[in-house]
């Protein structure tokens, strides 16, 4: 049983387009990491949401976490080809086991 | 400041076969966590380590082990090497007092035949 649900799975835009993924738990969850990761490469953290309805900026990428703290979704403003990679949510329970989403891999063609 | 640091890049075992991934931590952080990443899937966890102890571990079979040394480098064994244990095996690094805040090294690609 999959703990964190990502989609769509696979995303192909074309430079400049806007795109929303999500992720999304049976459980709540006490906070929500996203990361990024590119090929041959570890993941990146981008973000740590812990608020319910929180919402963060990080240049083009607004995240949000959903009121229930059940869900989150991260919008990217007119993509670009720099943001091709793997998008990954992650969730903590004690602090010391993350659990990771099925990820969502972008390619922004340019 | 150093990165996560993982050695060795690339590796071929055969079934059967017994393997030993090894991991630096960035620079002041005590603890360490191990991933399986399958191709297509995000990382799942395989068990961490704080002050050379394991401090919890994920939905794996014992043949996965670990150690922790005093310089806080962490090495993953597993024994009896399986065709699905092929991978890409991650390490990650925190302060305890930041646990939320993890730093991967870029992982070390198993293929096993």
């Amino acid at each position: 049983t999959q703990l964190l649900e990502q989609s769509p799975q696979f995303l192909s835009i074309q430079e400049g387009e806007n795109l929303t993924v999500y992720c999304n738990s049976s459980s709540v969850f006490s906070s929500l990491q996203w990361y990024r990761q590119e090929p041959g490469e570890g993941p990146v953290l981008l973000v740590t949401v812990v608020t319910g309805g929180e919402v963060k900026k990080l240049k083009r990428l607004t995240f949000q976490f959903g009121d229930a703290r059940k869900d989150s979704s991260l919008h990217i403003t007119a993509a670009q080809p720099g943001d091709t990679g793997l998008y990954l949510c992650a969730l903590s329970n004690t602090g010391n086991q993350f659990y990771f989403g099925t990820g969502t891999s972008l390619t922004v063609i340019p | 400041e150093t990165g996560v640091t993982q050695s060795p890049t690339h590796l071929i075992k055969t079934r059967g076969q017994q393997v030993t991934l090894r991991c630096s931590s960035q620079s002041g952080h005590n603890t360490v966590s191990w991933y399986q990443q399958a191709l297509g899937q995000g990382p799942q966890f395989i068990f961490q380590y704080y002050r050379e102890e394991e401090n919890g571990r994920g939905n794996f079979p014992p043949r996965f082990s670990g150690l922790q040394f005093p310089n806080y480098s962490s090495e993953l064994n597993v024994n009896a090497l399986e065709l699905d244990d092929s991978a890409l095996y991650l390490c990650a690094s925190s302060e305890r007092r930041s646990r939320d805040e993890q730093f991967f090294g870029p992982g070390t690609r198993l293929t096993v035949l």
